[in-house]
């Protein structure tokens, strides 16, 4: 079945590089996405990749993705206090499913 | 229009009560889905809508109903719930199963 497993904290310093981590078990993944949940929000898609990627950049945010160690992870350049959120990583399951992450409460320290 | 929108924004309900909640898409996606949120905790898919039909229940309980009147609309009947249901219901949508999915902002459901 999927395990999707994230740390549970990330503190940073405004202006700091950002990295989350997610390590996943489907090894049939086709893509894999970055959400951000602000309090008492939705999700917000921020990026994804295919699993025949090895890194994706947008903007400030870059993916890279070890499929060999099933390890995705999300770096935030200069990150701001607005990046201050709750971070979820998600693969697709083989029935097309979306399957969420624990989820990384990043705090951004002004 | 590129937003998925749900309403209401809260709801307070008692055990007794029947309730629904509403999603609506306008980016023309075919596959709309229902997923439960606890605090501190990942969501949790309840059901999928893939051209108008239930293509997966996930083993939800009889006290949710979803309903998807057409393409555009997802809702969701809500009757006899127990505290324990009380969660942040999220709505999605997508171009079609198995592509990115786009979220609203959730109804806080509250059951007295």
């Amino acid at each position: 079945g999927e395990d999707v497993e994230q740390s549970l904290f990330l503190s940073v310093r405004e202006g700091d590089s950002s990295v989350i981590n997610c390590t996943y078990t489907d090894s049939s993944s086709t893509y894999l996405y970055w959400y951000k949940q602000e309090p008492g929000a939705g999700l917000q898609l921020l990026t994804y990749i295919f699993s025949n990627m090895d890194m994706k950049q947008d903007q400030r945010l870059t993916v890279l993705l070890n499929k060999k160690d099933k390890h995705l992870s999300l770096r935030i350049a200069d990150t701001q206090t607005g990046d201050s959120a709750i971070y979820f990583c998600a693969e697709t399951t083989g029935a097309n499913n979306l399957f969420f992450g624990t989820g990384t409460r990043l705090t951004v320290i002004p | 229009d590129t937003e998925v929108t749900q309403t209401p924004k809260h709801l307070v309900m008692g055990m007794t009560n029947k309730k629904s909640l509403k999603c609506e898409q306008h980016m023309g996606h075919r596959a709309m889905y229902w997923y439960k949120q606890k605090a501190k905790k990942p969501p949790e898919l309840m059901f999928v809508y893939s051209y108008e039909k239930l293509s997966i229940n996930e083993s939800v309980p009889s006290r949710f109903s979803p309903e998807c009147p057409n393409s555009s609309l997802l809702n969701l009947h809500l009757h006899a719930l127990q505290p324990e249901d009380s969660a942040l219901y999220l709505c999605a949508s997508s171009q079609d199963r198995g592509t990115e999915q786009f979220f609203g902002p959730g109804t806080r459901l509250t059951v007295l």
